[in-house]
């Protein structure tokens, strides 16, 4: 069955950096795209960043571009979201997805149960 | 970027049809994805492309999208269907996934 596991987050000062991670499992993981969602506290979802399968297309929320970066590695079947320059606002519970591709349509089919990032002094 | 919108709460009797709708300019042309939270769980898909259900959810859950406005319907409404329901979709020009601001279902 698929699974998708976050780790990596916590509690950091404003202008810190953290790492997150999404151990995938349970299907071909090289063949979708990936996404971070997060969700701040009593707030909607927020799209933060994709990627696609092998990496070389990617795209990033206006409200992180320039301090988040994606990546994946897709031999160890796993996702990240590097973090810089954190604010106050970008705490939030962080979710990994599976995207599917459609034409003309992107949707999340899994999602991770998340991993909560703090940032505060 | 694109812009959708979402009534903030919507409350049913049980038995009762629930609609939720998620509007944008023209959101007609785009296809529209929901989810429904339940508290402390993940987002789980219920509709995608518009009508499309996913294995395992229930036919009592249908979509469509016309105009400016797509709606999730929820008929014969069940307690356990009382959750967070947002509305996605793909801004191709900005190649952003947008989310609505998400519905409160309450059932009464």
């Amino acid at each position: 069955q698929v699974q998708l596991v976050e780790s990596g987050g916590g509690l950091v000062k404003p202008g810190g950096s953290l790492r997150l991670s999404c151990a995938a499992s349970g299907f071909t993981f090289s063949d979708y795209y990936m996404s971070w969602i997060r969700q701040a506290p009593g707030k909607g979802l927020e799209w933060v960043s994709y990627i696609s399968t092998s990496g070389p297309t990617l795209n990033y929320a206006d409200s992180v571009k320039g301090r988040f970066t994606i990546s994946r590695d897709n031999a160890k079947n796993s996702l990240h979201l590097q973090m810089n320059s954190l604010r106050a606002d970008d705490t939030a519970l962080y979710y990994c997805a599976r995207e599917v591709v459609g034409v003309g349509a992107h949707y999340f089919d899994f999602w991770g149960q998340g991993t909560l990032v703090t940032v505060s002094s | 970027s694109y812009v959708v919108t979402q009534p903030p709460s919507v409350s049913v009797a049980p038995g009762k049809t629930a609609r939720i709708t998620c509007g944008g300019n023209n959101i007609g042309s785009k296809n529209v994805h929901w989810y429904q939270q339940k508290p402390g769980q993940a987002p789980v898909l219920v509709i995608y492309n518009d009508s499309d259900r996913p294995s395992g959810i229930p036919e009592r859950f249908s979509g469509s999208n016309s105009g400016n406005t797509a709606t999730l319907t929820i008929s014969r409404v069940e307690a356990g269907d009382e959750a967070d329901y947002s509305c996605q979709l793909w801004d191709s020009t900005a190649d952003h996934r947008v989310f609505g601001g998400g519905t409160k279902l309450t059932v009464l």
